[in-house]
Parts: structure tokens; sequence; C-alpha cells
């Protein structure tokens, strides 16, 4: 199956910082990327839609501001979270995909937020 | 509005056979997901339907009915590393993933 590789796997920041998560596709070119944000025992929720060359498109109540996305090319988008505050913490997660097919998964990243 | 509804959670043995159902209703279809996920893990990939009937694959099979919105994610022989949160998903008419809450499995020996 297809590769998205993401990085870094965690990070520890402090409140205030910003912190940048990359997420790449290794063997296809992803003209779209989703960025998921999954608290403690629940299940993934999607943050937006990175699309290659254009703005990402936002779901209700993420904030465009706080959580800046790229996707400056066809097997790289961008992940970063402005002026982080604890409850920014979470595992984040990238993917990628075909329309027909499943999605592929990065391994996620685990922010925490001191 | 979309929606997927499975259980919260369910306990098994270890050996045994568990059925995870999911039910949905979306905009759309275009396909259902099974995915497992180890807790602190991304998910991996188990199996997909788009017509009716069972899809075996080794120890997992999963059934979808579209005329009842139905699936079921079946675990045979099972095992301790089977404990863990699966997720049914289903693709709406914009091929856009809509992800049920999950199921946390927990194989007891």
């Amino acid at each position: 199956g297809a590769v998205v590789s993401q990085h870094p796997s965690w990070v520890i920041c402090k409140s205030g910082t910003s912190v940048k998560i990359e997420c790449r596709s290794l063997d296809f070119q992803a003209t779209t990327m989703f960025w998921y944000r999954q608290f403690p025992k629940q299940s993934l929720m999607l943050m937006a839609t990175s699309n290659e060359g254009s703005k990402a498109t936002y779901e209700q109540g993420v904030e465009k501001d706080k959580f800046l996305i790229n996707h400056a090319s066809l097997t790289l988008s961008t992940l970063t979270v402005t002026s982080a505050h604890p409850e920014d913490s979470s595992f984040y997660i990238c993917s990628a995909g075909f329309e027909e097919r499943e999605a592929f998964f990065g391994q996620g990243t685990r922010l925490t937020v001191v | 509005g979309q929606n997927i509804d499975q259980p919260t959670e369910m306990t098994a043995t270890e050996g045994a056979i568990v059925q995870i159902n999911c039910t949905y209703q979306t905009s759309g279809f275009n396909g259902l997901f099974w995915y497992q996920q180890h807790a602190g893990e991304a998910p991996t990939f188990l199996s997909y339907n788009v017509l009716d009937g069972l899809e075996e694959k080794g120890r997992f099979s999963s059934f979808l009915s579209r005329s009842k919105g139905y699936s079921y994610l079946l675990l045979k022989e099972l095992q301790m590393k089977d404990s863990a949160s699966y997720l049914c998903a289903v693709k709406d008419s914009n091929y856009q993933l809509i992800w049920g809450a999950g199921t946390k499995l927990i194989i007891k020996p």
C-alpha cells in the first residue's frame, strides 16, 4: 500500500510557541491530504482538508489562523499549531489516499504543550 | 445529518470469535472501511467493502448490507494483540470519510 510519513512522532513545546508537523506521501502524489486530531479515548476528528496549490478547507469550529496548513507540493503538507496552549495537546494524524481506495495514515504526532 | 454507530466497548476471550457491528446513515455511499487502532498509534487499514456480501482476509472478515446500512467486522481465533479500537468509516458521495467513534475491544485470557 501507499506510504505516508509524518514527522515528528512526538513533540513537547512551551505554551505560546509554534509547532510544525510534516506529512509526506512517499510513493505517490497526493493532491489532497487530511489532518485529524484525536483526544484520548475519542475517535478521529477531521480538522481540515489540505489541497495542493490552494487554501485548506477547515471544518466548523477549527480556527484557521491557529492551525495553519500549507500544501506546497504534491507530496508534502504541513500543519503549524501557532501560539500553542495546553488545550492543544492532542494526537495529530494526517492521511492521504485515493478517492476509491482506503486512506493511508501517517504515524501520528503526539503534541504536549506545557 | 450523517452518522455512524458502533458499540463503545466489547469484551471477548482469547481464542473466541467476536463480531463488531456498525450502522450508518450517510449522504451517498462509496465504500465502507474498517481500521484497527492501538492506543497511541495511527489507524491501520483492515478491510474495504463496496458491494454487499462478505470479504474474508485471514482471521478477519467484513460484511456489508447497503440496503440495511449495516456492516460488521468478524474477528476469529482472537489473540491478545487484537485488543485495540476498531473504527468503522464510510465514504460519502463526495468521497469524504465519515468516522464512527470506534469500538474498544478488550481481550481476556
